[in-house]
């Protein structure tokens, strides 16, 4: 399973763009990269999946350059309801369902008014 | 449509008392896990199943065990608790989708201490 880097903790105020980035250089070919979002005292809920180039749903876009060792988060215009930790995490397409999830420390967003 | 529901949602127990943690979904999943988070952690798998009848080991199964009798429940046991077993437990599950890797769906927690 590809390892992940991204910073433990992020700051911002509220109505900014906030990117978080995350590295996974031993990323396998078939390996997606898939963020997901942790309120307190709650589950993880998922936020964005991707491949390559640029994904983008009502909750958030993500980058992925073309040699696919790092990707990109961006949550536009940020809400103090944004403040979480948000999860990177590379997924084995296997065919057989996505069990081998494995979860790092995340990035944990403050967003200040 | 409830999704993931976890019960209960706290509990104390005392050193080497056994207990069971029940998980169950109405979204017709195949695919159920259980995790642990502790503090400042990310989640780490204990067990998971494919499906009815199955089950298997995730990365930190010692001290636990798994049931899977019914497609929608999923039931994580505590033989003899210990302290080190204190954690919030995160019940979740997924829908085989075949083209992509799936989405796993999360319930509320439960947040268990083990004096």
């Amino acid at each position: 399973l590809a390892k992940t880097t991204q910073p433990i903790s992020m700051d911002s105020y509220e109505g900014q763009e906030v990117n978080i980035t995350c590295s996974h250089n031993n990323i396998a070919t078939n390996d997606y990269i898939t963020w997901y979002q942790q309120f307190p005292s709650q589950g993880p809920r998922f936020i964005i999946q991707g491949y390559k180039t640029k994904v983008t749903n009502e909750v958030a876009s993500l980058f992925i350059p073309a040699d696919r060792k790092s990707s990109t988060l961006s949550l536009p215009r940020v809400s103090l309801s944004d403040t979480a930790v948000y999860y990177c995490l590379v997924v084995p397409y296997s065919g057989a369902g996505s069990y081998q999830l494995t979860f790092g420390k995340g990035t944990k967003l403050s967003v200040i008014p | 449509n409830a999704g993931v529901t976890q019960t209960p949602k706290f509990r104390v127990l005392k050193t080497g008392q056994s207990m069971t943690l029940l998980c169950a979904q109405d979204m017709n999943h195949e695919y159920m896990y259980w995790y642990r988070q502790d503090p400042g952690m990310g989640l780490r798998l204990i067990h998971y199943s494919v499906g009815e009848g199955t089950t298997a080991k995730g990365e930190v199964p010692d001290g636990y065990n798994v049931s899977r009798l019914k497609k929608q429940n999923f039931l994580l046991g505590l033989e003899s608790a210990a302290p080190s077993q204190t954690s919030v437990y995160f019940c979740a599950s997924s829908y085989r989708q075949g083209r992509i890797t799936d989405t796993q769906y999360f319930g509320p927690g439960t947040r268990l201490t083990v004096l």
